[in-house]
């Protein structure tokens, strides 16, 4: 168990419509990532944010959004969805930013 | 630009025998690099990490080794084990960046008993 808690786990829904994946970091830790893998492709990595600051953009779509809430959980918003958005979705969270990450489950995401 | 490459999709290994997976990166601008382990529709793990002022780190079974003047490295699992059975991925932090990792595209690694 990494601590890293995302939901929900699994999630089936349609063309054109919205979604919000949750993740509860480790305990204590600030830096929350979000990656998207693809089909057994590698992790791609879409945005990080620092208590609460987006610090880093990588390959996330306009369509998408995210935030971190002072709490420290994050959510993902995914919208218009089209079927090419089907993947598991992965939250990772840090101690010191860039350094060893430790991932949830992932919310598998399947658009029809 | 910064890449790191992982050329090899899929590598079969006997059990109790060596598990050499490799990665490759394109500059010599990252300050450490780090495996994970990563079973189907679970997360990635962490193993183990090098740092680039380094050439070898040692964790049981897990070596990492890293060789600066091909910019490569090698990850080596003795003996491999079935539940070594998993996609690995490589993952480099570049020295100007605080923030995120650059990965590999993974390795599936299949033990055969």
């Amino acid at each position: 168990d990494s601590g890293v808690t995302q939901t929900p786990k699994h999630l089936i829904t349609a063309t054109g419509q919205r979604v919000t994946l949750r993740c509860s970091p480790r305990s204590g830790d600030l830096s929350v990532y979000w990656y998207q893998q693809s089909l057994d492709q590698g992790l791609q990595f879409l945005i990080q944010y620092y208590n609460g600051e987006e610090r880093a953009k990588g390959n996330i779509l306009e369509r998408f959004s995210a935030q971190q809430f002072p709490d420290l959980h994050s959510e993902l918003n995914l919208s218009s969805l089209e079927l090419g958005d089907s993947a598991l979705y992965f939250c990772a969270s840090s101690a010191r930013q860039g350094r060893e990450l430790f991932f949830g489950e992932g919310s598998r995401l399947t658009v029809l | 630009d910064q890449q790191v490459k992982q050329n090899s999709p899929s590598l079969s290994v006997q059990e109790g025998r060596i598990s050499i997976l490799n990665c490759d990166y394109t500059n010599s601008m990252f300050d450490y690099f780090l495996w994970y382990k990563k079973y189907p529709a679970e997360g990635p793990t962490f193993l183990i990490s090098i740092s680039s002022i380094k050439d070898k780190n040692e964790d049981g079974r897990f070596t990492v080794f890293l060789n600066k003047s091909a910019k490569h490295l090698s990850l080596h699992i003795v003996p491999s084990q079935p539940g070594d059975s998993a996609v690995y991925f490589c993952a480099g932090h570049p020295m100007d960046s605080n923030y995120q990792l650059i990965w590999g595209a993974g390795t599936k690694l299949i033990i055969k008993p």
